[in-house]
């Protein structure tokens, strides 16, 4: 079965520290999402990965293909961090249709 | 650069109407998506089209859902006769490529009442 799971489900840190938000998936992909949602609001895709690193301002994504892992980190947090953080991947090997599968999302709250 | 337009962006229907939702593409993109998010629940995959074709529809509920995406005009998710469980945020994305780099739009939620 195709799943995503996301650890932790809730996360409360405070201004300034530095976060991880980890991601894990079943079988092979071919690609990785990382994706913001405020409360109330739309999607943003922060990155799409299919190896090795990304980094864009104060956040990074890596991704490890053999353990079939994914980690978002923020450094220097701020409260407008706070949002729901949510891995999507693409199963398979990119042949016919390419719907994303998603974990639950990660509740970021940072304090000030 | 408008990105993904949705309307409407909150939608009311009472048991038994039908639900039309909007979703224009980013300008370049041929491939369109259909997610819903029902409360307290994670995003789920609906259909998956291109010009003028269904490519993937197996996350669509069997009955009353439709999606079309026209050579002209935005790609419409249609809901007949909707009852309270369909009340929701339904969000669309598109991409330049199969595959490629997806982006959403803002999402309209449906509330049945």
């Amino acid at each position: 079965k195709n799943e995503v799971e996301q650890s932790p489900q809730n996360l409360t840190a405070q201004e300034g520290e530095f976060i991880t938000i980890n991601c894990s998936y079943s079988v092979g992909i071919s690609a990785l999402h990382w994706l913001q949602q405020h409360p109330g609001g739309g999607i943003v895709s922060l990155f799409m990965l299919s190896s090795g690193k990304k980094k864009h301002g104060r956040l990074i994504a890596t991704i490890n293909i053999q353990e079939k892992h994914s980690s978002l980190h923020i450094t220097a947090s701020h409260p407008r961090d706070s949002a729901v953080y949510i891995c999507a991947v693409r199963f398979g090997s990119g042949g016919g249709a390419d719907g994303l599968t998603f974990g639950k999302g990660t509740h970021l709250i940072i304090q000030p | 650069n408008a990105g993904v337009m949705q309307n409407p962006r909150h939608l009311v229907r009472r048991r038994g109407q039908e639900a039309r939702l909007r979703c224009s593409p980013m300008k370049g993109h041929s491939h369109v998506y259909w997610y819903r998010q029902l409360p307290e629940e994670g995003l789920k995959f609906m259909v998956y089209l291109q010009k003028e074709n269904i490519i993937d529809e197996s996350g669509m509920p069997k009955e009353r859902f439709s999606a079309e995406f026209p050579k002209e005009g935005p790609s419409i998710l249609r809901i007949q006769q909707v009852v309270r469980g369909d009340s929701a945020a339904y969000f669309c994305a598109s991409s330049p490529k199969q595959g490629g780099g997806y982006t959403f739009g803002s999402g309209t939620r449906l509330t049945v009442v």
